[in-house]
């Protein structure tokens, strides 16, 4: 089955322990992304990238790092996580100059 | 830069009632448009599309026409079931950076 996963599903953790939450996609797609949902500002993207070894910053990258060592995986890292880091984090795959992107179920993450 | 405003919810409809969900857009260029749907709990998925202008996009009954005189893709939908209770975010893709600009999304809530 063609899909996006990330893990955890729900994370709680403290104000400066580093945590990474994983993404895999499983359709040997080029492109790869983070969005932050937070409500009443809707999705805003903190990365993306465009294939193995290529990254860009999107509109709040700020706290943030990726990588992408292998096609299918995108992580993405918080060194020193803040509260207001707290928000639900989805990544999403696409096609190269596709428009159509395959979310993940997201990820809940609570910075005390 | 583009932007996407979307009317403010939630929107409580009675089953069977006829939905509008208005979408309109700020961008360079010649956007594609789209609107993606989020159920409960999970990640976002794409509900249909247009490319250009007067572009009609239509899926499970929902349809959204490109209006680029008056920058505007609302959604609508002749008789709305409890099953369409979800969010809706309606979203624009100008090419650069392969990014999809989000608005803030619109919860609507179908009752019995």
């Amino acid at each position: 089955e063609a899909q996006v996963t990330q893990n955890p599903r729900y994370l709680i953790t403290v104000t400066g322990k580093k945590l990474t939450v994983t993404c895999s996609q499983n359709m040997n797609h080029e492109y790869m992304s983070w969005y932050r949902q937070d409500p009443g500002l809707g999705l805003r993207q903190i990365y993306y990238s465009m294939n193995v070894e290529v990254t860009d910053k999107g509109d709040v990258p700020e706290g943030y790092k990726v990588s992408r060592k292998e096609k299918r995986n995108f992580p993405l890292i918080l060194e020193s996580p803040s509260p207001n880091q707290t928000s639900l984090y989805f990544c999403a795959s696409s096609p190269y100059r596709n428009e159509k992107l395959f979310f993940g179920s997201g990820t809940q993450l609570s910075v005390l | 830069g583009d932007s996407v405003t979307q009317m403010e919810g939630p929107v409580t409809l009675s089953e069977e009632a006829f939905l509008t969900i208005n979408c309109t857009y700020t961008a360079t260029g010649y956007p594609s448009l789209f609107w993606y749907v989020q159920y409960p709990g999970e990640g976002l998925q794409l509900l249909l599309k247009a490319t250009k202008a007067d572009d009609k996009g239509s899926n499970k009954g929902f349809e959204a026409t490109y209006r680029k005189e008056t920058t505007s893709f609302h959604l609508e939908k002749g008789s709305v079931q409890v099953s369409d209770s979800a969010v809706y975010f309606c979203a624009l893709f100008t090419g650069g950076g392969n990014k999809l600009t989000f608005g803030t999304g619109t919860q609507l809530k179908v009752e019995l």
